[in-house]
């Protein structure tokens, strides 16, 4: 059974771009949630979909934003790309209604310069 | 606001040996405690996890120690190996999120 899946595997963009990264989840999955692992902050909660609807987000600004797919693929778009956005981006899923099994992709490196 | 406090930050363990992690929470309503191990380049795997109706779960080597009344919790890594050289994090769970702790980078040295 193939994993988690993102792409692309890394990304480079300058200040002020914009960067989408991907992810499509275990097939059979049908939640996805995103991770934000910055050097030295361990992995921080950005956005929860499920059945194509966002239902939570942590503490991150608006510019940080996503969308789920009817395949339950996810997208993660990060506008107006800051130097402090630099980290590597984690998406995970889960079958509906088992949330705490959260099962990672391998994760997408954006450098900001 | 740090919600999962995780120690220590790295650990050096030589092979055969006991490796701990302890991690200490706030919320009362957390209701999961899955641990995860990364290696270098890839994603986060879980490894093991825990109720807190429970007080310990073993599988293979790996233990979770959990005590409710402190709001602590450890994975105990017996006759730890080189293979096991990692970052291992602690989470815990409610409401659909995750909430991890800083990570722990362990080196079993042979």
């Amino acid at each position: 059974e193939a994993g988690v899946t993102q792409s692309p595997t890394h990304l480079i963009k300058t200040r002020g771009q914009q960067a989408t990264l991907r992810c499509s989840p275990i097939s059979g999955h049908t939640s996805v949630y995103w991770y934000q692992q910055a050097l030295g902050l361990g992995l921080q909660f950005l956005l929860w979909y499920d059945e194509g609807e966002e239902r939570n987000r942590g503490n991150f600004p608006p510019r940080f934003s996503g969308r789920q797919f009817p395949n339950y693929s996810s997208e993660l778009n990060v506008n107006a790309l800051e130097l402090e956005d630099s980290a590597l981006y984690l998406c995970a899923s889960s079958l509906k209604g088992l949330s705490n099994e959260q099962f990672f992709g391998p994760g997408t490196r954006l450098t900001v310069l | 606001q740090q919600q999962v406090k995780q120690s220590p930050q790295s650990l050096i363990v030589q092979k055969g040996g006991i490796s701990i992690i302890n991690c200490a929470y706030e919320n009362t309503a957390f209701d999961y405690f899955p641990w995860y191990q990364q290696f270098p380049g890839k994603g986060p795997a879980l490894l093991i996890a825990i109720r807190p109706d429970v007080s310990e779960k073993k599988e293979g080597r790996f233990t979770i120690s959990f005590n409710k009344s402190a709001k602590q919790f450890s994975l105990h890594i017996m006759d730890s190996q080189p293979g096991d050289s990692a970052t291992y994090f602690c989470a815990a769970y409610v409401n659909y999120k995750l909430t991890f702790g800083k990570g722990t980078l362990l080196t079993v040295n042979p």
